[in-house]
Parts: C-alpha cells; structure tokens; sequence
C-alpha cells in the first residue's frame, strides 16, 4: 500500500490567497483526520470524519478554514483567505475503526504564507 | 477531558546511554496508550502501544508498560543510537473513541 498521500509536499503563497492541500487516506480505512502542526502551538487536531461524515471540527481555527470528504479517498483542506500565521505543516492521518485504533499519517505539507 | 503530559524536552543524550521519556495521562475508563516516533521531514508513525493495563509495548530496542495505578506510559531503551534522534509523543485513545490525544512531543538528540 501506498501509504497515506498528501500534495502538495511544499506550498509557498502569498497573504490572502486562496490554499487547497489535498489528502488520500490508505484504502479501506474509515476515519480521516487533519492536523496542524507549528513550534508555538504542537500538534494540534483540526477536524475528523467518519465514513466522509465530519464528526468534530473544534478544532478549526476559525471560518476562514474549511474541509471536505466528498469520497472515501480523497479530502481536502482549504483556507480562504489564507494569513501569516496559518504558516505551518498540515499533516493528514487515516485510520481502521476496531480495537488499536491506530493512525497513518501521512507525509505532511509544509505551508508558508508571505 | 482527556489529557496527556510528557517530560519537557530537549532532550539530549550520548550514544549508548539508556533513555527514559516520562509520560502520565488523565483519561475516564481503560483509554488505549501510543508512543508515536517523528523523524526530520517525516509524518508521525506508530513506534508502539499497549491497550490494556499491564501490557509492555515493545519495538525497536524500545519498550513502555500501561501502569493504571500510575497513569503513566514512560518510554524506554537501554541503548539508544544516534539514529533515535527525533520527536517522541504519548499519546492516547479514550474507550471506544477513535480520536487520539497527544502530549507535547520530546525532542531526542543523540551525540556520537
């Protein structure tokens, strides 16, 4: 298998340009999850979805973030407008529901907002 | 809610010396324990885990036990290689839940 995919791997924009990071979950997994991860603040969880299903977006930051799971193996995150301080690595990490409950994270996609 | 808590980092060791990364959690329940490994550039990956008080997770030289009556999880190895070098987090999955709860993360820096 291929793993947990992520593109773009590196995302360079400018302040108040739309970003779309982008994520394909390990086949058959059922459980999508987005995190962001920065110095200041560690590893943090954006938002999770069951079956394509959102289940907790608490942890968006704020309107500007969005996410969506319109199939069982793609998802997409997007920040519009996008800010300085949304700079940081998103990582995306999949799992199967049953007793480990272990996650697959994937590669990570550096974002660098100007 | 759930919580997770790790010993401060940096941590900064010579080759051969034995680690001990301290970790407690704050969970309602039996919750499933996680140690999770972050090379340089890399995503977090599973180093090993224990779903059940008692249990002894185990890879690569490195071992944690779920004590209950502690609450902790501490991470081990008796030899550790400069290739160990990386960030380290405890995490946990409440009873039933699918979500994980992290800790800080311990960056490990190993000298030759």
């Amino acid at each position: 298998d291929a793993g947990v995919i992520q593109s773009p791997r590196h995302e360079v924009t400018e302040m108040g340009q739309e970003v779309t990071l982008r994520c394909k979950p390990i086949s058959g997994h059922d459980y999508l999850f987005w995190y962001r991860q920065t110095m200041m603040r560690g590893l943090e969880l954006l938002i999770y979805f069951n079956n394509n299903v959102p289940i907790d977006d608490s942890g968006m930051p704020e309107d500007r973030f969005s996410a969506k799971m319109p199939n069982a193996s793609f998802s997409t995150l997007k920040i519009q407008p996008s800010e300085p301080r949304d700079s940081a690595v998103y990582f995306c990490a999949s799992s199967l529901a049953g007793v480990s409950n272990e996650q697959f994270f994937g590669p990570g996609t550096r974002l660098t907002v100007l | 809610g759930d919580s997770v808590t790790q010993m401060e980092g940096p941590v900064t060791l010579s080759e051969e010396a034995f680690l001990t990364i301290n970790c407690t959690y704050t969970a309602t329940g039996y919750p499933s324990l996680f140690w999770y490994v972050q090379y340089p550039g890399e995503g977090l990956q599973l180093l090993l885990k224990a779903t059940k008080a008692d249990d002894k997770g185990s890879n690569k030289g490195f071992e944690a036990t779920y004590r209950k009556e502690t609450t902790s999880f501490h991470l081990e190895k008796g030899s550790v290689q400069v290739s160990d070098s990386a960030v380290y987090f405890c995490a946990l999955s409440g009873q039933g839940a699918q979500k994980l709860v992290f800790g800080q993360g311990t960056r490990l820096t190993i000298n030759p």
